[in-house]
């Protein structure tokens, strides 16, 4: 079983669509959960992240953590074309050491 | 604006060659980061540095090589490329901070081909 479990994709949404993104993890020590955003030719950019369990907002982006059920989800309200990319969970334990998961590519069809 | 270089976007190279692949950040940050990208497996860690000439290594560090001679530089080395080795990589560093975390901040990837 891999650390962290993403579900590939390749997803397409109508513009204007809720999308709701998830990781699956095993590793009961991660404390912090963040979600990069990765355009196609460009390096990942991190779009958001949480502490422990709970929700986070940050615009149309809603962050969610359920550390009982080692499960994180990323929702988009009103998605836009420009949203369009791949988007990566990573988790740590504490400070640098980032594990990833491989990554959902979103499609926000006009 | 926060920066990391990559010294190439693209580059082929021929198997048995020795590849060097440059980054530099110029937010003199102490870690720098080396991974890989590929389809379905996402970023693995091929090694990492917390300070000039320090490295460690990450969870697939077979066939790689690094060099942090300079705190902004950190170089990735392929000591004899072989096909297994055609992938993206990334650079990344960061620098410790109040959050508990250190967000990585990463550069534009060098795409590699082994022929």
């Amino acid at each position: 079983q891999k650390e962290v479990e993403q579900d590939p994709g390749p997803l397409s949404v109508p513009e204007g669509a809720i999308v709701s993104l998830n990781c699956t993890y095993s590793n009961s020590a991660f404390q912090y959960f963040m979600w990069y955003r990765q355009y196609s030719r460009k390096g990942p950019e991190l779009l958001m992240y949480t502490y422990s369990s709970g929700n986070k907002e940050d615009g149309r982006f809603t962050a969610q953590v359920d550390k009982s059920s080692k499960y994180i989800s990323l929702f988009i309200r009103d998605s836009q074309p420009s949203d369009s990319a791949t988007y990566l969970c990573a988790m740590s334990a504490y400070g640098q050491n980032f594990v990833f998961g491989p990554g959902t590519r979103l499609s926000v069809l006009p | 604006d926060v920066k990391v270089t990559q010294s190439s976007r693209y580059l082929v190279k021929r198997t048995g060659e020795k590849v060097f692949l440059e980054c530099v950040q110029d937010m003199d940050h102490e870690n720098m980061f080396w991974y890989r990208q590929d389809p379905g497996l996402g970023l693995r860690l091929i090694y990492f540095s917390y300070d000039v000439k320090m490295k460690e290594k990450g969870d697939i560090p077979e066939g790689y090589s690094v060099s942090r001679e300079k705190k902004e530089r950190f170089s990735l080395i392929l000591e004899s490329a072989s096909t297994n080795q055609t992938s993206m990589y990334l650079c990344a560093s960061s620098q410790e901070g109040d959050r508990g975390f250190d967000e990585q901040f990463f550069g534009p990837g060098t795409r590699l081909t082994v022929l």
